[in-house]
């Protein structure tokens, strides 16, 4: 049971180039999140599933895309990457209906030159 | 709108004391709080969770409190450990029902 997996764990990437971030979960839980991490700023939430085939903005969007296939998994798609997305990248799940408790993934740092 | 504010200034103590963080909200009371510990190089793991009826909650060695008046909860580790260094966060739901969370305290228990 390994609950959220994400891949890759580290990638280097030059201005401009695209990468997809994968999130997958066995835990069945509805709602899927996609959440960003830098220094003194806590985790702020890029976008969020609530279920599978639905998508919203959170509160840092711009810039990045997400798709949510199936109930597993949730991708986050940076087209274009810049240096301002240089962060650490974090999905997590919570189960419907339960208080907002979450579940996070490893995360996957990312650095963009 | 609703901020969650820690104190970013690393909380240094000695082995076998009792380790005291805040965190702050700054608009409505929310209906509940919820602490995360996070090591380095991984995601944040659940502990703890504290609703606005509840003044306070306990697990173990971790004890949480929820202050409506002051704004404030304060989340305790008796009998620290090394192994309990980490940093902390805090976080609750924002208006859109929506986690927010603080950017975390971090704690360094010395042997």
């Amino acid at each position: 049971n390994a609950g959220v997996t994400q891949t890759p764990k580290f990638q280097v990437l030059k201005t401009g180039q695209s990468m997809t971030l994968q999130c997958a979960q066995d835990m069945n839980h509805n709602s899927m999140y996609w959440y960003r991490q830098d220094p003194g700023m806590g985790l702020r939430l890029i976008y969020y599933s609530a279920s599978e085939g639905t998508t919203d903005k959170g509160e840092v969007p711009n810039g990045y895309n997400v798709s949510r296939l199936n109930k597993r998994e949730f991708s986050l798609r940076l087209e274009s990457a810049a240096p301002s997305q240089t962060s650490v990248y974090f999905c997590a799940n919570r189960l419907a209906g339960v208080v907002d408790t979450q579940y996070f993934g490893p995360g996957t740092r990312l650095t963009v030159l | 709108s609703q901020k969650i504010e820690q104190n970013s200034e690393a909380l240094n103590i000695q082995e076998g004391k009792t380790a005291t963080l805040t965190c702050n909200y700054t608009n409505y009371s929310p209906a509940y709080l919820q602490w995360y510990r996070q090591d380095p190089g991984r995601g944040p793991v659940f502990l703890l969770l504290i609703r606005e009826n509840e003044k306070e909650k306990r697990k173990e060695r971790l004890k949480v409190t929820f202050d409506t008046t002051l704004k404030q909860s304060l989340f305790h580790i008796t009998a620290s450990q090394p192994a309990d260094s980490a940093t902390y966060l805090c976080a609750t739901m924002d208006s859109s029902y929506k986690l927010i969370f603080g950017s975390g305290t971090r704690l360094l228990v010395r042997p």
